[in-house]
């Protein structure tokens, strides 16, 4: 199974909103609301700031939003801050009972 | 407080087994399915492995399929990994994760493919 379809990168200024793509096929993403997305600072380990599609556990910030639609699960970080400068992968359930990640999506908060 | 120790990480040359453990406190471990996930050097992250909170449900990733086995001792409170016909490109942090109780879906049993807490990671390295 292929890995999930994300940009390798984006970028934008503190305050701005920003959103990373993740796209799937019907076997993962877009059979299922089991998407979740971490957020990976270097020399830490990853934390968990959405999962299933839009849920936030307790202590993750407001700023972090989830959706899906089709086969593409998307992240939108509004407000941002440069805590936010790190990588962001997605993962999706998917119909053979596995999991699947995407490639990471460095942001750069300029 | 949960925590996730996990331990084991070696090098090993290819073709050899490596062992890897997660002790874990702070929460009813027999409550929550267990995984590994992996991230080779310069690389994403990939899931390697789940097992149910009873141990009685176990999926794998392709690329070790026949190769890891994952289980755990609820008496112990411990995950492990076991790793055979290991290969270069099995090198990476192994980090062991925990999702929360409970199933996504109760009528199908289906696990939660999602990790509230991780461990600090294991490194492997095969040598070719």
């Amino acid at each position: 199974q292929s890995a999930l379809t994300q940009p390798a990168s984006v970028s934008g200024s503190p305050g701005q909103s920003i959103t990373i793509s993740c796209t799937g096929t019907i076997s993962d993403i877009g059979g299922y609301n089991y998407v979740s997305w971490y957020q990976h600072h270097p020399a830490k380990v990853p934390k968990l700031i959405i999962y299933e599609v839009n849920n936030r556990p307790s202590g993750v910030s407001h700023r972090f939003s989830g959706s899906k639609s089709g086969n593409t699960a998307s992240l939108t970080i509004s407000g941002l801050q440069a805590e936010d400068d790190a990588h962001y992968y997605c993962s999706s359930y998917t119909s053979r009972n596995t999991l699947l990640f995407g490639g990471g999506t460095k942001v750069t908060v300029l | 407080e949960v925590q996730l120790l996990d331990s084991g990480g070696d090098l090993v040359q290819s073709g050899g087994s490596l062992r890897l453990s997660c002790v874990v406190s702070g929460f009813i471990f027999d409550s929550c399915a267990m995984s590994w996930v992996r991230q080779s050097p310069g690389k994403g992250l990939e899931w390697v492995s789940i097992i149910s909170g009873g141990g009685g449900y176990t999926y794998y990733g392709d690329s070790v399929k026949g190769r890891f086995t994952i289980s755990r001792d609820n008496s112990r409170n411990t995950l492990y990994l076991q790793m055979n016909n290991l290969r270069a490109e099995d090198t990476a942090m192994y980090y062991c994760a925990k999702s929360p109780t409970g199933y996504s879906d109760a009528r199908k049993k289906t696990l939660k493919y999602y990790f509230d807490s991780w461990g600090q990671g294991t490194l492997v390295t095969v040598s070719s």
